[in-house]
């Protein structure tokens, strides 16, 4: 079983569309919580970083962490056809230094 | 400022043959990792530099994987005796120290045939 479960989708939705994307972890040394997004032959790019339960906004992007139930969300309102892309979980331990564990990714396109 | 280089940006080769996996990170940037993205898998951990320490090689998947880092900056990561299964896009990151911000390179996607 991976460490860190994401649905690989597809993910399709018309622009203007919320988009909830989730991953849920087994371990619960898992302490950091972060988003990458990831465009088609690029590298992934650090969208939001968390490190307690609780909900962290930024723009159109909320962050969700919730430890109890070993589940984060990422949220995007107002969705765009620019938003398409693969979106990325990854987390880390205290202990582990900075080694990231990742999701699979899910791909998301946003349709005008 | 530059981001982080990879090159080649491709990569064809025949199973066997070795080859060299060439990342140049951001100027500054003491810690360096490299990270492998295979078709359902997401990304996976190979190894991790930090200054001068011991490099942290827990992630890689056999002895035919090593890297190194000259002089605190370039990275090659090398693979011997080329699988089919080794191919995979594998993608380098910097940060300006540990447990900062990684900073990923637009990644060498190699194909063993």
């Amino acid at each position: 079983q991976k460490e860190v479960e994401q649905d690989p989708g597809p993910l399709s939705v018309p622009e203007g569309a919320i988009v909830s994307l989730n991953c849920t972890y087994s371990n619960s040394a898992f302490q950091y919580f972060m988003w990458y997004r990831q465009y088609s032959r690029k590298g992934p790019e650090l969208l939001m970083y968390t490190y307690s339960s609780g909900n962290k906004e930024d723009g159109r992007f909320t962050a969700q962490v919730d430890k109890s139930s070993k589940y984060i969300s990422l949220f995007i309102r107002d969705s765009q056809p620019s938003d398409s892309a693969t979106y990325l979980c990854a987390m880390n331990r205290e202990t582990s230094g900075s080694r990231l564990t990742f999701g699979e990714g899910t791909q998301l396109t946003v349709n005008p | 400022g530059a981001g982080v280089s990879q090159s080649p940006s491709n990569k064809v080769t025949e199973k066997g043959k070795d080859v060299e996996l060439r990342c140049d990170p951001i100027s500054g940037h003491t810690a360096l990792y490299w990270y492998r993205q295979s078709l359902g898998q997401g990304l996976e951990f190979l190894i991790y530099f930090q200054g001068n320490s011991a490099p942290d090689k827990s992630g890689l998947p056999s002895d035919r994987f090593s890297a190194e880092r000259t002089g605190g900056s370039v990275s090659t990561l090398t693979i011997q005796r080329t699988q089919q299964e080794d191919s995979a896009v594998y993608l380098c990151a910097s940060s300006l120290a540990t447990k900062d911000t990684q900073y990923f390179g637009p990644g060498t996607r190699l194909t063993v045939l």
